[in-house]
């Protein structure tokens, strides 16, 4: 149980393009889901909380509107990388939370890789 | 400053040798410590959650264990499989979303 899965799982793209990135919970709904960035042998970083129905909320020096997230349904996050450049390529990394009001665990996706050229 | 450290950055270990990696953290008001195995190229797997001191939750051949300060994993006879990071986070309340996670303990076990 408590699966997430993440698309797509690498993107190679041009500067100054958008990309979207999605995340969903397959076996549970999530009201909660988190969108982390992981640079090679750091810690997650945490992005922004996205709330279902709600506007998210962006953790200190995340720019909101170069990284849009969505939360349109209780199953479904989506975060856009808009007007790409190198310095945004990393590991970005989605989790869901299967509990309500509890202190559950997060449960994560396999992560899409961003390579901006 | 809120802060988790994990330690050692990387272990090596031979199949069937045994070892401890630790967690210690420095945040007030422990809601919850939660154990994540990551492998390359892939999102943190889920492994324990640990909320009180003295407790302990074991998983085949992990047993992690929490202090007031500190969490350790202990990984007994280990096999070439369990290589991977193994990550700590901790919770200290409020939104869900106040988890603090260490850099990661990476763990290769040799055959």
């Amino acid at each position: 149980g408590a699966v997430v899965s993440q698309h797509p799982s690498w993107v190679i793209c041009k500067s100054g393009t958008s990309v979207k990135i999605e995340c969903r919970s397959l076996d549970f709904q999530a009201t909660t889901m988190f969108w982390y960035r992981q640079f090679p042998k750091q810690s997650l970083m945490l992005m922004a909380t996205s709330n279902e129905g709600s506007k998210a909320t962006y953790e200190q020096g995340v720019e909101k509107d170069k990284f849009l997230i969505n939360h349109a349904s209780l199953t479904l996050s989506t975060l856009t990388v808009t007007s790409a450049h190198p310095e945004d390529s990393s590991f970005y990394i989605c989790s869901a939370l299967t509990g309500r009001g509890t202190i559950s665990p997060q449960h994560f996706g396999d992560g899409t890789r961003l390579s901006i050229l | 400053e809120d802060q988790v450290t994990q330690s050692p950055e990387a272990l090596r270990l031979q199949e069937g040798e045994s070892s401890s990696l630790n967690c210690s953290y420095t945040v007030s008001g422990l809601r919850g410590l939660f154990w994540y195995r990551q492998d390359p190229g892939k999102g943190p797997e889920f492994l324990f959650t640990l909320y009180s001191a003295g407790e302990e939750k074991e998983k085949e051949r992990l047993k992690a264990t929490l202090t007031k300060k500190e969490s350790f994993l202990h990984i007994t006879a280990p096999k070439p499989e369990d290589s991977a990071t193994y990550l700590c986070a901790v919770y200290y309340g409020g939104s869900q979303g106040n988890l603090i996670f260490g850099k990661g303990t990476k763990l290769s076990v040799k055959p």
